[in-house]
């Protein structure tokens, strides 16, 4: 049962160009979401959150919408950037505060064209 | 850079032997949760403690163990090791709280022959 998925393997753009990543999910007790980047050899990297009381968060070039209704949620990059390419996951939590675990989707690898 | 050590890098078992892997948390953080990833997958929770006590626990069997000291550092034990848990395995220290960010270390990689 996955209950966080992400439906795109893979996607391309260029340079200067917007990015635009997808998440979907089942569970409504899911209280934050996360975006990781993950670069070959090295472990996820935390790049920008999301209560679920919001739904908008912004962080410099990245931001996430969050949309309750349609349990769907996306990472917006602008300007895309060649560094940007990298393998980027979305997870959810479940649970609150110390006892939280994240359930991650399966992934899209990002490439940045120049 | 997150601070999260993980080691060794990579090990390689045979089938039905023991492992141990470490964790060496970010300084502060209470919290550690441990993943496995497969090859194309996402990382999927294994368990978590907190202060020294297991706090929540993942679809892995009772060969999954685990243990944190008292300096929050980490150990993930694997008994009777299967073909299938060959992959990447990843740690995650936090502080907990509302937001609970999870900063992972870069994992070790484990093959089991």
């Amino acid at each position: 049962d996955q209950q966080v998925k992400q439906n795109s393997p893979s996607l391309s753009v260029q340079e200067g160009r917007i990015s635009i990543l997808n998440c979907d999910y089942t569970n409504s007790m899911f209280d934050y979401f996360l975006w990781y980047k993950k670069y070959p050899a090295e472990g996820p990297t935390f790049l920008i959150s999301i209560s679920s009381i919001k739904d908008k968060n912004e962080d410099g070039r990245f931001t996430v919408f969050l949309n309750k209704s349609a349990k769907h949620l996306s990472l917006h990059i602008v300007p895309s950037q060649p560094g940007d390419s990298a393998v980027y996951f979305c997870a959810a939590r479940l649970g609150s505060g110390n006892t939280g675990k994240l359930i991650f989707g399966q992934g899209t690898t990002l490439q940045v064209k120049p | 850079e997150t601070g999260v050590t993980q080691s060794p890098t990579h090990l390689i078992k045979t089938r039905g032997q023991q492992v141990t892997l470490r964790c060496s948390s970010q300084s502060g953080h209470n919290t550690v949760s441990w993943y496995q990833q497969a090859l194309g997958q996402g990382p999927q929770f294994i368990f978590q403690y907190y202060r020294e006590e297991e706090n929540g626990r993942g679809n892995f069997p009772p060969r999954f163990s685990g243990l944190q000291f008292p300096n929050y550092s980490s150990e993930l034990n694997v008994n009777a090791l299967e073909l299938d848990d060959s992959a990447l395995y990843l740690c995650a220290s936090s502080l907990g709280g509302t937001k609970n960010i999870q900063y992972f270390g870069a994992g070790t990689r484990l093959s089991v022959l």
